[in-house]
C-alpha cells in the first residue's frame, strides 16, 4: 500500500506570511497532484507535477516535485484570507496494481487571518 | 455542463438501513471513483470503475457495493448501514487515470 504523509495537518497564519506544506512518501509516484477543497465542496485540481525536480508556479503558489518523485511541496508567498481551505496532495502511479488510482495525503487545513 | 453531480446532498440513516448514492457525470469520462472523507484521513478510495460495466475494489470496500450500468452513472450502495459509515462521500470522474479527477459536491451521510 502506497502512503502519502502530509504535514502539517493544521496551519494558522496571518495575512502576508509565507508557508510551506509538505507531502512525503517512501514510494515513487509517476505524477503528483495538488488539490484545494473549500467547505461543502469537492476538491479542485491546482496543479500536476510529473517530472522529478519539476517546479510549477501558479501566481503566489509554487509547487515542487522531488528529484526522486517521492515527495512534493507547496509554498505560498504572502498568504491571503482567500487561500484558506484544505490542501490535499495525491500521488498517481501509472503502473502495476495501483493503476488508475490516486493515493491522497491526510490534508492540510490552512487558515489565513486578516 | 453540470460536471459531476451527486444525489442526495444529505442523508440520515438508522443502523441497518440501506441506501444508494447516485453519481452522474456529463463529460463522457471512462473512469469514475467513490471516495469517503473523514477528518484527518484525507480521501480514501472505496470502489472505482474503468468503464461501463466494470467495477473494482479500492482501499476501503467493505460494506459497500457499486454498479456502473451506464457510462455516465456510478452508484454506491450501502446494504446495511453502520455508524462507522458516517462520513462525507465524494464521487469523481476522469477521462484518463493519470490526469485530473473532477469531483462532485459530496454527500454527507450520518448513520445513527
Amino acid at each position: 500500500t502506497q502512503l502519502l504523509e502530509q504535514s502539517p495537518q493544521f496551519l494558522s497564519i496571518q495575512e502576508g506570511e509565507n508557508l510551506t506544506v509538505y507531502c512525503n512518501s517512501s514510494s515513487v509516484f509517476s505524477s503528483l497532484q495538488w488539490y484545494r477543497q473549500e467547505p461543502g465542496e469537492g476538491p479542485v485540481l491546482l496543479v500536476t507535477v510529473v517530472t522529478g525536480g519539476e517546479v510549477k508556479k501558479l501566481k503566489r503558489l509554487t509547487f515542487q516535485f522531488g528529484d526522486a518523485r517521492k515527495d512534493s511541496s507547496l509554498h505560498i508567498t504572502a498568504a491571503q484570507p482567500g487561500d484558506t481551505g484544505l490542501y490535499l496532495c495525491a500521488g498517481n502511479n501509472a503502473g502495476g496494481t495501483s493503476y488508475g488510482k490516486l493515493t491522497f495525503g491526510q490534508g492540510t487545513i490552512l487558515t489565513v487571518h486578516p | 455542463n453540470a460536471g459531476v453531480t451527486q444525489t442526495p446532498k444529505f442523508r440520515v440513516l438508522k443502523t441497518g438501513q440501506s441506501m444508494t448514492l447516485l453519481c452522474a457525470q456529463d463529460m463522457n469520462h471512462e473512469y469514475m471513483y467513490w471516495y469517503r472523507q473523514d477528518p484527518g484521513m484525507g480521501l480514501r478510495l472505496i470502489h472505482y470503475s474503468v468503464g461501463e460495466g466494470t467495477t473494482a475494489k479500492g482501499e476501503v470496500p467493505d460494506g459497500y457495493n457499486v454498479s456502473r450500468l451506464k457510462k455516465q452513472n456510478f452508484l454506491l450502495g450501502l446494504e446495511s448501514a453502520a455508524p462507522s459509515q458516517t462520513s462525507v462521500y465524494f464521487c469523481a470522474s476522469s477521462y484518463s487515470p493519470i490526469v485530473e479527477q473532477f469531483f462532485g459536491p459530496g454527500t454527507r451521510l450520518t448513520v445513527l
